[in-house]
């Protein structure tokens, strides 16, 4: 599985949108992006994926480049609940299958 | 939506005692399990592949004797540290892939202290 980087950590504002970049710069065209988070001492929540379109759910937004190789995830309206660390994770098989976390970027919502 | 349950949330334990940790799917059923520990401050590492009916599949440097996986029936898992030291400390924290849709749930963690 291809690898990813993130900026080790973020704050936003209370309010404002929170953009969460993540670079995939070897990822193969097959190959799904996921976003996951975790607040602190819970395990990992499911955010949202995407192959190749946009996507957006009930959480946030993910916008996908054209060539793939970066990502971005927005939430639009952050609160101080979705203070967290949220990890971009690149995985061949869309479903359940083992997933590798990098380090991930520690996102803090300020009032 | 699916809940994947994980018992204890925490223990702790003396070192040299062994700690079993369940790893439930409570509304589906998973063919496989994963198991992973995160350290303070650290990502989670992936420990290992639990696949039901079948041996357990260990990432590189995890030591199979240590973490003993049981996948018995089609709802659970469960990962058992052998003679627990301090350094075992750690969160446990498991996922599920659902057999019918494919989608991929985690627990909730299990802490380990060993004193």
């Amino acid at each position: 599985d291809a690898k990813t980087t993130q900026p080790t950590s973020m704050d936003c504002a209370e309010g404002r949108a929170a953009n969460l970049p993540c670079n995939h710069s070897t990822i193969s065209g097959n190959e799904y992006v996921y976003w996951y988070r975790q607040i602190h001492s819970q395990g990992p929540q499911y955010i949202i994926h995407g192959l190749k379109n946009n996507e957006t759910n009930e959480m946030a937004s993910l916008i996908i480049t054209e060539d793939r190789k970066s990502s971005t995830l927005i939430l639009p309206h952050a609160t101080l609940r979705d203070t967290a660390v949220y990890y971009c994770i690149v995985s061949l098989i869309q479903g359940a299958q083992k997933l590798v976390f990098g380090q991930g970027t520690r996102l803090t919502i300020n009032p | 939506g699916a809940v994947v349950s994980q018992h204890p949330s925490w223990v702790i334990c003396k070192s040299g005692t062994s700690v079993k940790i369940e790893c439930r799917s409570l509304d589906f059923q998973a063919t496989t399990m994963f198991w992973y520990r995160q350290f303070p401050k650290q990502s989670l590492m992936l420990m290992a592949t639990s696949n039901e009916g079948s041996k357990a599949t260990y990432e590189q440097g995890v030591e199979k004797d240590k973490f003993l996986i049981n996948h018995a029936s089609l709802t659970l898992s469960t990962l058992t540290v052998t003679s627990a030291h301090p350094e075992d400390s750690s969160f446990y924290i498991c996922s599920a892939g659902d057999r019918g849709t494919g989608e991929l749930f985690f627990g909730e963690g299990s802490r380990l202290t060993v004193l």
